[in-house]
């Protein structure tokens, strides 16, 4: 059971071009984090939300937590070549310390 | 910030062969790490909670004895696969919570190691 589906799995986009990627569940977390991996490395966090109806800006990057704490996105605007990578979110529940890992959504900009 | 090391980066080795990993928090210590497997272009899935000073913790579906862990310090965890076969061919991350992260659950993660079996 995949309890963080995330879409779209896969996206090519040219330079310049906005794009969303989704994370939803029905289950609550406490916390939801992004982060992004490079090939052949580990995971960089990139941002965590907690509150409900949160929203954080990280230069051309703007992360959402739904209100219900159930669901989040990242919207990237302009996107730029140095912005590929696999992107992956995670939620936390309780104080196990344990991140559930949705799919991830492999990011080609084409310059 | 904190940051997590893996030893080795890669590995390959033959089939049959017992191979060893090392993850350490190189600059704060860690009463918990995660180790997890990847592969290539999929999500990142969690093997199993290693326990400074206890058992590890495996995930539904994770052979115990086919994945030793031992956290032998508050600064290094290790994951032996045992008797490996190409099916273990996979990169391996170990991540590790960052102080005072709380309930918020962040964790830094190491570099990975890729393991080949032949």
């Amino acid at each position: 059971t995949q309890l963080l589906e995330q879409s779209p799995q896969f996206l090519s986009i040219q330079e310049g071009e906005n794009l969303t990627v989704y994370c939803n569940s029905s289950s609550v977390f406490s916390s939801l984090q992004w982060y992004r991996q490079e090939p052949g490395e580990g995971p960089v966090l990139l941002v965590t939300v907690v509150t409900g109806g949160e929203v954080k800006k990280l230069k051309r990057l703007t992360f959402q937590f739904g209100d219900a704490r159930k669901d989040s996105s990242l919207h990237i605007t302009a996107a730029q070549p140095g912005d590929t990578g696999l992107y992956l979110c995670a939620g936390g529940r309780g104080n196990t310390g344990k991140l559930i890992f949705g799919q991830g959504t492999t990011l080609q900009v084409k310059p | 910030g904190a940051v997590v090391s893996q030893h080795p980066s890669w590995v390959i080795c033959k089939s049959g062969t017992s191979v060893k990993i090392e993850c350490r928090s190189l600059d704060f210590q860690a009463t918990t790490m995660f180790w997890y497997r990847q592969f290539p272009k999929q999500s990142l899935m969690l093997m199993a909670t290693s326990n400074e000073g206890s058992k590890a913790t495996y995930e539904q579906g994770v052979e115990k004895d086919k994945f030793l862990i031992n956290h032998a310090s508050l600064t290094l965890s290790t994951l032996t696969v045992t008797s490996a076969h190409p099916e273990d061919s996979s990169f391996y991350i170990c991540s590790a919570p960052t102080e005072g992260s709380g309930s918020y659950n962040e964790q830094f993660f190491g570099p990975g190691t890729r393991l080949t079996v032949l």
